[in-house]
């Protein structure tokens, strides 16, 4: 099976612009996570979806947003971006819901 | 207090080592716990993952869980270079209606195996 995917891999955004990250899961995984990840906080959850609903959300502003589309692929949004904005963000898939399985990740650069 | 504590060493060892990697955490309600491996510039990969307490084992790899402490381990017998990379330890709870929706990560320990 093809693992989870994630587009672009890079982006490079200035502040108070917006950005969407693409996630593709495993196929046959209806559960979609995202996470933050910078050197000082570690990882963080954003947000997970299953069958189009947002089932949970972490403690992020509401400049970050998310969606899932009936085939379980997902995207969010974050809107004026800042500074702190840069980080990987992960995308994770699952059937079980604790057994998730991490695309490579998108690295936003916010300048 | 942190929800998940993790030593973020750095840690160097020869290879051959035995490795012990540990977390411990505060939420009682942590039922599965879970081992990621992240190379550098990659998404992590899932090692093991175990349920309550007890010990798992694959390969070189041995989770441990003690919930009566609330500290979590993971071994490495035989270390290899090519297990150089940052360890992050990761928890779940069981939400009311059995779904699980959510992981708390560690920092992370960097591991260095030097041939």
């Amino acid at each position: 099976k093809a693992g989870v995917t994630q587009t672009p891999r890079y982006l490079i955004k200035t502040r108070g612009q917006q950005v969407t990250l693409s996630c593709s899961p495993i196929s046959g995984h209806r559960s979609v996570s995202w996470y933050q990840q910078t050197p000082g906080q570690g990882l963080q959850f954003l947000f997970e979806y299953f069958s189009e609903t947002q089932r949970n959300k972490g403690n992020f502003p509401g400049r970050f947003s998310g969606r899932q589309f009936s085939n379980s692929r997902s995207e969010m949004n974050v809107s004026t971006l800042e500074l702190g904005d840069s980080a990987l963000y992960l995308c994770a898939s699952s059937t079980t819901g604790y057994e998730q399985y991490f695309g490579p990740g998108t690295r936003l650069t916010v300048t | 207090q942190k929800e998940v504590e993790q030593d973020p060493g750095p840690l160097s060892v020869p290879e051959g080592a035995i490795v012990s990697l540990n977390c411990t955490y505060s939420n009682s309600a942590f039922q599965y716990f879970m081992w990621y491996r992240q190379y550098s510039r990659k998404g992590p990969e899932l090692l093991m993952y175990t349920y309550s307490s007890g010990n798992k084992e694959d390969g070189r790899f041995t989770a441990q869980v003690d919930k009566s402490s609330k500290y979590i381990s993971l071994f490495i017998r035989d270390s290899q270079p090519s297990d150089s990379a940052t360890y992050l330890c990761a928890m779940s709870a069981i939400r009311r209606g059995g779904s699980n929706y959510k992981l708390t990560f560690g920092k992370g320990t960097l591991l260095t195996v030097n041939p």
